[in-house]
């Protein structure tokens, strides 16, 4: 089976810009979970979706947004960065329920 | 917000030794959790206790949970160098329905040398 993929795995942006991360979930599961992790830190929920819609989102601001495709993919979308946002984004994805999360290897954003 | 605290930070041992990390919360749970990960890579799972249960195995893992005292440990047995990474317990809240909101310790960062 298919494992959780993100893309792209590094990305550099400058304070202000606008980026949209990837995240294909492992076969089979429909829920898809966006996770930040900062530098010496555990990671952060940011939101979850299931069947397309947002089902529960941690403390980020609204520039934090995202989409689940009917195929179960999923983006992150960040606008107006900040240099606070620069951390290593996860993406897990689950059968639902309190399955366990298998998470993706992440994506390292720099924001200069 | 982090939800509690590991403990120890980091953990150095030998080969053939055992490995102990705490993990505390402060909110009432369905379901603790260990992941596991590698120099800043994906976590993966390793072992879930629902609150209703007090012990778990797993090969060479033992986890306890302690609710009455919001406590959790997770034992490694027979360490070897391979289970050199950063250790985290997250928690599930009960009642809650966004079932991969998971709420994240710090982590113990195990070095297990040869």
């Amino acid at each position: 089976e298919t494992g959780v993929t993100q893309s792209p795995t590094h990305l550099i942006k400058t304070r202000g810009q606008q980026v949209t991360l990837r995240c294909s979930s492992q076969s089979g599961h429909n829920t898809v979970s966006w996770y930040q992790q900062a530098l010496g830190q555990g990671p952060q929920f940011i939101f979850q979706y299931y069947r397309e819609e947002e089902n529960g989102r941690g403390n980020f601001p609204p520039r934090f947004s995202g989409l689940q495709f009917p195929n179960y993919s999923s983006e992150l979308n960040v606008n107006a960065l900040e240099l606070d946002d620069s951390a290593l984004y996860l993406c897990a994805s689950s059968l639902g329920g309190w399955s366990p999360l298998h998470f993706g290897n992440g994506t390292r954003l720099t924001v200069t | 917000s982090q939800q509690g605290e590991e403990d120890p930070q980091a953990l150095s041992i030998q080969e053939g030794e055992n490995a102990t990390m705490n993990c505390s919360y402060k909110t009432s749970i369905n379901n603790l959790q260990w992941y596991r990960q590698n120099s800043g890579r994906g976590l993966v799972h390793l072992i879930l206790i629902r609150s209703n249960e007090r012990e778990k195995h797993s090969g060479r893992l033992r986890v306890t949970l302690d609710t009455s005292k919001k406590s959790s440990s997770l034992l490694i047995t027979a360490s070897r160098a391979a289970d050199t990474a950063s250790y985290f317990c997250a928690t599930a809240d009960a009642g809650g329905t966004s079932y991969g909101k998971l709420t994240f310790g710090q982590g113990t960062i195990l070095t297990v040398h040869p």
